[in-house]
């Protein structure tokens, strides 16, 4: 059964950075891509970035300058690491699988959400 | 970017009713459009991809159509668990975007 857990800390203090934890079961992270995405209250979801089957990186342009996602394949987890955190980051961040071929840009699975609010 | 307009954002409709929620590219994304259902508590799911194909597990009631820049989600004879926000999503460049969202109730 594949399965997304997001998990961090609900409060960051402004210009802060923002650590999550993303931990997968069911599927190998060598086999899958992993996306972020999130979503503020009351708007629409936002594409962050993958991390590939082969440790490859791609980020919104958007968020680059601030977004790092990596891995630890031994624990099956994906890592989002973003800095000076504003206000406006306050959001539920979503980790989700990206598709088997040739559809790795859909996102089959997801996990529930971890909710981040951004305030001092 | 992409930018991906849902229309309408809400919507009431009766079981056994049947929806139509649409999905406009700002350009051609070809069939490069998922839809995905988003419900109170649990994980998001993947209905649709390629514009027209559902995924493994999605009912029959559903479908897609469109390519280019005009896409369609349609749900016949709803059902109770279909009251949910549906939201399209491209694929065909980067940066992915979302449509908006489209909010079903029940009437």
């Amino acid at each position: 059964q594949v399965q997304l857990k997001e998990s961090g800390p609900g409060l960051v203090q402004p210009s802060e950075t923002l650590s999550l934890t993303c931990t997968v079961s069911g599927f190998s992270l060598t086999s899958y891509g992993v996306n972020w995405v999130r979503q503020p209250p009351g708007k629409g979801l936002e594409w962050m970035g993958t991390i590939w089957n082969d440790g490859s990186t791609d980020y919104n342009s958007a968020l680059k300058s601030r977004l790092s996602i990596s891995r630890d394949t031994s624990k099956s987890q994906v890592f989002l690491k973003m800095n000076s955190l504003q206000t406006e980051d306050t959001a539920i961040y979503l980790c989700a699988r990206g598709g088997a071929a040739p559809h790795y840009y859909v996102m089959d699975a997801w996990g529930q959400g971890a909710s981040v609010t951004v305030s001092s | 970017d992409v930018q991906m307009t849902q229309s309408p954002s809400y919507l009431a409709a009766s079981p056994g009713e049947s929806v139509s929620i649409s999905c406009k590219a700002s350009k051609s994304i070809s069939n490069n459009l998922a839809w995905y259902q988003e419900k109170p508590g649990k994980a998001n799911k993947l209905l649709i991809h390629s514009g027209s194909t559902l995924q493994s597990g999605t009912p029959s009631r559903f479908s897609g159509s469109g390519s280019g820049t005009d896409f369609t989600l349609t749900i016949r004879s709803l059902e109770s668990e279909d009251f949910a926000v549906y939201y399209c999503q491209q694929y065909n460049e980067y940066p992915l975007t979302f449509g908006s969202g489209t909010k079903l109730e029940i009437k």
